[in-house]
């Protein structure tokens, strides 16, 4: 069975950098035909997506956040790493990772992992 | 940047169907998926590529795209359907995800 979780703070600072970092089982990141996907959800409100990466190192950002993501991936440790610098209570959400699947265009989340809680305050 | 609009809100009667539509320029010219969220959970992917339905969703579940608009039908809609509906296309290489829909079967 596919899984993925989520790892990291339950609180941050103002300011601070957040890195979160996503373990998947059952799968491999080596796979060319599978990506990660960050996604967060603030209390209440609906999806958005962040970020993902392929096995060939292919990324992309949100536009308005591209400043301050950085996502990376072990293949060896099974691990995709989420950095978002400079954090702000605007951020406090919920941060699922997911498994994208499909081809360009036409990907599609098919798995996600329970969602770690991320508050921003001081 | 690119825009997908839900209604914020549908009501059914058990047994009967619910459509909730996604709104988006040109639409039809790219893949919708639709996921479904029930408080405290995950999201769950319910319709992928328009219409494709993955394994253990089930059938009542459907989807369509054309125009400008997509649409997740849910046919004889069931209790346990009562949740968050949210669409997602792509733009480019960016996901860009509507602003939900609370389905109410009552």
């Amino acid at each position: 069975q596919v899984t993925l979780k989520e790892s990291g703070p339950a609180l941050v600072k103002p300011t601070e950098t957040l890195t979160l970092t996503c373990t998947v089982s059952e799968f491999s990141l080596s796979n060319a035909r599978m990506g990660v996907t960050w996604i967060r959800q603030p209390p209440g409100k609906a999806l958005e997506w962040l970020a993902h990466i392929f096995s060939n190192d292919d990324k992309s950002y949100r536009t308005s956040l591209k400043s301050r993501l950085t996502i990376s991936m072990d293949t060896s440790k099974s691990q995709v790493v989420l950095t978002m610098t400079n954090m702000d209570p605007v951020d406090t959400a919920t941060y699922f990772c997911a498994r994208l699947m499909g081809m360009a265009a036409a990907w599609y989340f098919d798995f996600w992992g329970r969602g770690t809680l991320v508050t921003v305050s001081s | 940047s690119y825009e997908l609009t839900q209604p914020p809100s549908v009501s059914v009667s058990p047994g009967q169907t619910a459509s909730i539509t996604c709104s988006g320029d040109k639409l039809g010219d790219k893949y919708a998926c639709w996921y479904q969220q029930k408080p405290g959970q995950s999201p769950v992917l319910v319709i992928y590529q328009d219409s494709k339905r993955p394994s253990g969703i089930p059938e009542r579940f459907s989807g369509s795209n054309s125009g400008d608009t997509a649409t997740l039908t849910i046919s004889g809609t069931q209790s346990m359907d009562e949740a968050d509906y949210y669409c997602q296309a792509w733009d480019s290489s960016t996901a860009v995800f509507g602003g939900g829909t609370h389905l109410t079967v009552l």
